[in-house]
């Protein structure tokens, strides 16, 4: 399979613990993105990667989520001290960044966390 | 910072009829608009995109228009079938700067046999 993977691709947990994620993207791809969808919402965006460099974090993102992207590959994604509010599907989406072209984002499939 | 609204937020039409939803953008920047079309239970899937130095692209039975100066851009799909049915989103980015893209909230597409 060639395209965007995550995993696991469901956590459940309880309040307080620490939940990483994982991101392998589409091997080409320069940008990273993750992004934060609850029910009956579209996706929010949380922080981006180009290369392993994190250029971009939104506001949503607490100090509780950080993210890395070493060497420019693959990506994590730490939730510290979860909180049920932090219950929702994570996607991570790839992109190849080059002048001129569409850029399109390929989404993965999701890691849905549940926080008891 | 940019918003994107959609309406409707629900829609139910015929098999073989057309559909039309209409999102609205805040941000004059933007200017990369793609569509994404989510099942349940899926990843979002893109199923076309403009960009604003185009009015209007077309794909089979599914096309995409853009007023810059209004700042909308809607989906037309025609021609229903019963497997068009799922969520679909609109987005608005600034491509060639940082790329995130800003969704709307998503319309619940039901298309009836």
């Amino acid at each position: 399979d060639t395209g965007v993977s995550q995993d696991p691709r469901h956590k459940i947990t309880k309040r307080g613990q620490n939940v990483t994620f994982r991101c392998d993207p589409i091997s080409e791809h320069n940008r990273l993105y993750w992004y934060r969808q609850t029910l009956g919402q579209g996706p929010e965006f949380l922080t981006y990667f180009q290369n392993e460099a994190q250029l971009e974090k939104s506001r949503l993102l607490s100090d509780r989520f950080s993210a890395e992207r070493p060497k420019g590959s693959f990506s994590t994604l730490e939730i510290q001290r979860t909180e049920q509010g932090d219950s929702a599907m994570y996607l991570c989406a790839s992109s190849y960044r080059l002048a001129g072209n569409r850029e399109e984002q390929f989404f993965g499939p999701g890691t849905r966390l549940t926080v008891l | 910072g940019e918003n994107v609204e959609q309406h409707p937020s629900t829609l139910s039409v015929q098999e073989g009829d057309s559909a039309v939803i209409k999102c609205t953008y805040s941000d004059s920047a933007s200017n990369y608009f793609p569509w994404y079309k989510q099942e349940l239970g899926k990843r979002p899937q893109l199923i076309i995109d403009i960009r604003s130095n185009v009015g209007e692209k077309k794909d089979q039975r599914i096309a995409v228009t853009l007023n810059k100066t209004a700042k909308h851009f809607s989906l037309h799909i025609t021609e229903t079938q019963p497997e068009d049915s799922a969520v679909y989103f609109c987005a608005a980015s600034i491509s060639g700067s940082q790329g995130n893209l800003i969704f709307g909230k998503g319309t619940k597409l039901s298309v009836k046999p």
